[in-house]
C-alpha cells in the first residue's frame, strides 16, 4: 500500500509570514494525526482527526495553528503568522479506527522540515 | 497530565553487544505500547509493539517486555549493529470512547534515545 504522503519536503519562511503544510493519509485510514518534532525530542501531538471531524486539539496553539481536514481524506495545517520557535519537522500520520478497544498501529510521513527565519 | 519518560537519552554501544531503553508511562488505562525507530532526516517507523495482555514479545534481535504493575516497557536489542544507530521512540497509548460511535486512539511519545553503535 502506498504509504503517507506529504509536501513541501522543506520550507524556509521569514516570521510573521504564513505557511501551509499538506498530508494524503493512507488510504481508508480514518485517524489523521499532525505533529511538531522540534530537534532532539519526540513527537508532540498537535491535532487528531478522526474522519473529518476533530477528536483532540487541546495542544494545538489555536491564536497562530489552524488544521482542517475536508471530506475526510486530506489534510493541511497553517500557521499564521509564523514564530521563530515554530522551526521543527512537521510530521503527519495516519491509522485505522480503533476497533473493541484495538489499537491501531501509526504510519508516519516523511515530514515537512520547517525554518522560520 | 499523561506522560512518558524515556531513558537514557543517549546510549553508546561497541557493536555486537546489546542495548536497553527504558520507559515508564504515568496513565494506567495504556493498554498499547509500540516502539518506533526513526534514522536521522527519516520518517519514524515501528519496529516492535505489546499489549497489555502480553509480558513479553521478540522479533529476532529485538525484544519487549512490559511490567504493568509498575507501569514501564523496556526495548531490548541483541547483537547490535551499525545499522542499529537511531532516534528510538517509546510511546503508550489507549482508546477512549467518548461516544457510543466514537472511538479514537490517545498516544503519548517519550523524548527519544539517541543510539550509536560503534563499529
Amino acid at each position: 500500500e502506498a504509504g503517507v504522503a506529504q509536501s513541501p519536503r522543506y520550507k524556509i519562511i521569514e516570521k510573521r509570514q504564513s505557511v501551509a503544510f499538506w498530508c494524503n493519509p493512507i488510504s481508508g485510514h480514518a485517524t489523521l494525526y499532525w505533529y511538531q518534532q522540534i530537534l532532539g525530542q519526540g513527537p508532540k501531538l498537535l491535532i487528531q482527526f478522526q474522519n473529518n471531524g476533530v477528536v483532540d486539539d487541546s495542544q494545538l496553539p489555536k491564536d497562530r495553528f489552524s488544521a482542517e481536514r475536508l471530506k475526510g481524506v486530506d489534510s493541511t495545517l497553517k500557521i499564521q503568522p509564523a514564530k521563530l520557535e515554530d522551526s521543527a519537522v512537521y510530521l503527519c500520520a495516519s491509522s485505522r479506527t480503533p476497533l473493541r478497544g484495538v489499537q491501531e498501529t501509526q504510519y508516519f510521513g516523511p515530514g515537512t522540515r520547517l525554518l522560520v527565519l | 497530565g499523561e506522560n512518558v519518560e524515556q531513558h537514557p537519552s543517549t546510549l553508546s554501544v561497541q557493536e555486537g553487544d546489546s542495548a536497553v531503553i527504558k520507559c515508564t508511562y504515568s496513565d494506567s488505562a495504556s493498554n498499547y505500547f509500540p516502539w518506533y525507530k526513526q534514522e536521522l532526516g527519516k520518517r519514524p517507523q515501528l519496529i516492535i509493539d505489546i499489549r497489555s495482555n502480553v509480558g513479553e514479545k521478540k522479533d529476532q534481535r529485538i525484544a519487549v517486555t512490559l511490567n504493568k504493575t509498575a507501569k514501564h516497557f523496556s526495548l531490548h536489542i541483541t547483537e547490535t549493529q551499525p545499522e542499529d544507530s537511531a532516534v528510538y521512540f517509546c510511546a503508550a497509548s489507549h482508546t477512549l470512547l467518548p461516544s457510543m460511535k466514537t472511538s479514537y486512539d490517545k498516544v503519548i511519545f517519550g523524548p527519544g534515545t539517541s543510539l550509536s553503535v560503534i563499529p
